[in-house]
C-alpha cells in the first residue's frame, strides 16, 4: 500500500535555528507531493508542492526519488512557523491525497 | 471570501442517533471530499465527489453516507453513529483534481 511516513510527531527548535521536517513515501510510480500546514485556530492549507519548486514563507522541499523523500526545510526558523505540518502524496490518476501522520513543530523563543 | 464552511463545528451525540455534517463551498469547485483525522493516523479519506451526483468511496467509508445534489454542498451523513466515529472531520474542495485542496475548519464529533 502507498504510504507517507513522517517519523517525528513532535519537533522543537529554537528561533533562528534550521529546521527540517522529514517525509518519506512509498510509491513506485510518479508521485505528486505536497506539504500542508495548520496554524493554531486556522484551517489546513497548502504550503507548497514539489511541482512548483518554489519557496513559501522561507520553506523549501526537494523531491528525492532515490531516497523516496520530500523533506521540508527552512534555514532560519521563526516563531510564527509553529504549526502542525502534513506531508501528502497524490498517486497518478488517484482522486485523493494520502497524508502522513503529521509533525507538530514548535519554535522556541 | 472564498471558503469551505462546515457545520456543526462541535457536536456531542449518542450512539445510534442519526446526524449530518454539512459542507458548503463558494468557489464553484467540482471536486469535494471528506476526511477524518485521528491521532497517529493522519487524515484518511472517507468519500469523495467529482461532480454533482458523482460520489465514490474513499479509504474508510464504513458507517458513512454522502450525497451531492448541488455543486456547492457535500453533506456527510452518519446514519447510526458509533463511538469509533468519534473524530475530527474535514471537508475539502478543489478546482483541479484532488491536489490543491481547500479545507473547512473541521468538525469535532464525539459519539458517546
Amino acid at each position: 500500500a502507498q504510504r507517507v511516513t513522517q517519523p517525528e510527531k513532535l519537533l522543537s527548535v529554537f528561533k533562528g535555528a534550521p529546521v527540517e521536517l522529514k517525509c518519506n513515501y512509498s510509491y513506485s510510480g510518479s508521485p505528486e507531493l505536497f506539504w500542508y500546514v495548520q496554524y493554531s485556530r486556522q484551517r489546513l492549507q497548502l504550503l507548497l508542492r514539489h511541482i512548483s519548486r518554489e519557496s513559501i514563507k522561507g520553506f523549501t522541499a526537494d523531491l528525492n526519488k532515490g531516497e523516496t523523500s520530500f523533506h521540508l526545510k527552512k534555514p532560519f526558523a521563526q516563531e510564527e512557523d509553529s504549526a502542525m505540518y502534513y506531508c501528502a502524496l497524490r498517486l497518478q490518476g488517484a482522486q485523493k491525497l494520502v497524508f502522513g501522520q503529521g509533525t507538530r513543530l514548535t519554535i522556541n523563543p | 471570501e472564498a471558503q469551505v464552511t462546515q457545520n456543526p463545528r462541535y457536536l456531542i451525540t449518542v450512539t445510534g442517533k442519526k446526524l449530518t455534517v454539512t459542507c458548503s463551498q463558494n468557489m464553484n469547485h467540482e471536486y469535494m471530499s471528506w476526511y477524518r483525522q485521528d491521532p497517529g493516523l493522519g487524515l484518511r479519506q472517507i468519500y469523495y465527489s467529482m461532480n454533482v451526483e458523482v460520489t465514490d468511496k474513499g479509504d474508510v467509508p464504513e458507517g458513512y453516507k454522502v450525497s451531492r445534489k448541488e455543486k456547492r454542498n457535500f453533506p456527510l451523513i452518519l446514519e447510526s453513529p458509533s463511538p469509533n466515529q468519534t473524530s475530527l472531520y474535514f471537508c475539502a474542495s478543489s478546482f483541479s483534481g484532488f491536489s490543491l485542496l481547500y479545507f473547512g475548519e473541521g468538525s469535532w464529533l464525539t459519539v458517546v
